[in-house]
């Protein structure tokens, strides 16, 4: 089972580039979420999709945007990158009965 | 969001029990406890979550106060790969309801 897939693995941007990290689930979970880890620091929610079509902000959504047009992907978009957005994104999609499944992360560098 | 409780870092020998403490004294009635764990560069990995009674997996075991306002995560015989950041975390019931993630607690674990 693939489970959670997130790409790119790494990317190094220059401030003011956008970009977009993926992320696609196998096991038909409703609910999406995408997570971001600074060094020492837990995961903080930036985003997150009940189902297609429906998305909702975390704590931290600022510079960051969502869409979810099927159940399967559920990809974040960096509008215009900043230094402060310098981190490791995690990408989840949630079984019925509660559990997360964690991608492996996106390390991402913002310079 | 009910608050969790757990101290920074926490030592073990290799084969004895870990008991992992987490305080929620503001935990609503029908607040799921769940516990992760975060192993050094990867993403969060599910290990129990619990409503009211103890529960047990292949993972560990879940101790839950009568009151709710506490609860264990125990690893009955910590190996060096349970070395790892433990998060507790609580979670209302509902689809649309998120994990918040708190620091949580360093686990080391000695040979």
């Amino acid at each position: 089972n693939a489970g959670v897939t997130q790409t790119p693995k790494f990317q190094v941007l220059k401030t003011g580039q956008s970009m977009t990290l993926q992320c696609a689930q196998d096991m038909n979970h409703e609910y999406m979420s995408w997570y971001r880890q600074d060094p020492g620091m837990g995961l903080r929610l930036i985003h997150y999709s009940v189902g297609a079509g429906i998305t909702d902000q975390g704590e931290v959504p600022n510079g960051y945007n969502v869409s979810r047009s099927t159940t399967e992907d559920f990809p974040l978009r960096l509008l215009s990158a900043a230094p402060s957005q310098t981190s490791v994104y995690f990408c989840a999609s949630r079984k019925s009965t509660g559990e997360l499944f964690f991608g492996e992360g996106s390390r991402l560098t913002v310079l | 969001d009910a608050k969790t409780t757990q101290p920074n870092s926490m030592e073990s020998n290799e084969e004895e029990p870990v008991h992992l403490p987490c305080n929620h004294s503001t935990i609503s009635g029908t607040d799921y406890i769940h516990w992760y764990r975060q192993l050094p560069s990867q993403g969060p990995e599910y290990v129990i979550h619990g409503l009211t009674s103890n529960v047990n997996n292949r993972m560990a075991s879940l101790a839950i106060a009568e009151d709710r306002k506490s609860s264990t995560l125990i690893l009955h015989r910590a190996t060096l790969r349970d070395a790892a950041v433990y998060y507790c975390i609580l979670r209302a019931q509902g689809a649309g309801t998120a994990l918040i993630f708190g620091k949580g607690t360093t686990l080391s674990v000695s040979s």
